[in-house]
């Protein structure tokens, strides 16, 4: 069955970056987007970016542009998530998610908690 | 960028009630509204999608309704199991939005 599974909990201090894993199981990777949502604590769902693993193009939200980048391994069907000079603002649960009929999202990875503290 | 903006943040209703969310946009497009269910912990459940159209799994009880820029979620009848945060979303306009969140609990 489909699944994403994400790589587990980062702390890091403000300044640094964070690279977060997404493998995606269960479907041909190179025929869905895979989306970066992420959700501050007790906060909404913020979206973040997409990149399409087949050719690796990408679009970022403006408020992220120059911060983060995302890219894709075909071979081990797996999504990478950098967030750069982190501030404690971006400590958030991360999600990947799969992106179908435009930007509707069908599959969720369970989430990545990153925190942002001196 | 759209504005989502749902209303009730909050409803405590009891077994078996009917339940009505809605989401207004900041501006208007066809109907690619989804809606998503996320129960504390746990990542967001896609629910319905293009406004009214079921995912796969999700029980009848749910459903989904509008166009423009007015939407709505129902829950027919309020089970035990439902007690959640729901979310919509603007699925066509990028960047895709989202609303500010329901919270649903059982009275």
């Amino acid at each position: 069955q489909v699944q994403l599974m994400q790589s587990g909990a980062e702390v890091r201090k403000p300044g640094a970056s964070v690279n977060i894993s997404c493998k995606a199981l269960g479907y041909m990777f190179t025929s869905y987007y895979v989306h970066w949502v992420r959700q501050a604590p007790g906060q909404g769902l913020q979206w973040m970016g997409m990149i399409n693993p087949s050719g690796g193009s990408t679009d970022y939200a403006q408020q992220f542009q120059g911060r983060v980048t995302m890219t894709s391994d075909t071979s081990t069907s797996t999504v990478y998530m950098e967030l750069r000079r982190l501030r404690s603002e971006d400590t958030a649960v991360y999600y990947c998610a799969r992106g179908t009929d435009g930007y509707n999202f069908d599959y969720w990875g369970q989430g990545t908690l990153g925190t942002v503290s001196s | 960028d759209i504005q989502m903006t749902q209303s009730p943040s909050f409803v405590s209703s009891s077994i078996g009630d009917r339940v009505t969310i809605t989401c207004q946009a900041s501006q208007g497009f066809y109907n690619w509204l989804a809606w998503y269910q996320q129960k504390p912990g746990k990542a967001p459940k896609l629910l319905i999608y293009a406004a009214s159209t079921l995912q796969s799994g999700v029980p009848s009880r749910f459903s989904g309704s509008g166009s423009g820029t007015e939407f709505t979620l129902t829950i027919s009848s309020l089970q035990p199991e439902d007690v959640a945060t729901y979310f919509c979303q603007q699925a066509t306009i990028f960047p895709p939005t989202f609303g500010g969140g329901t919270k649903v609990e059982i009275k």
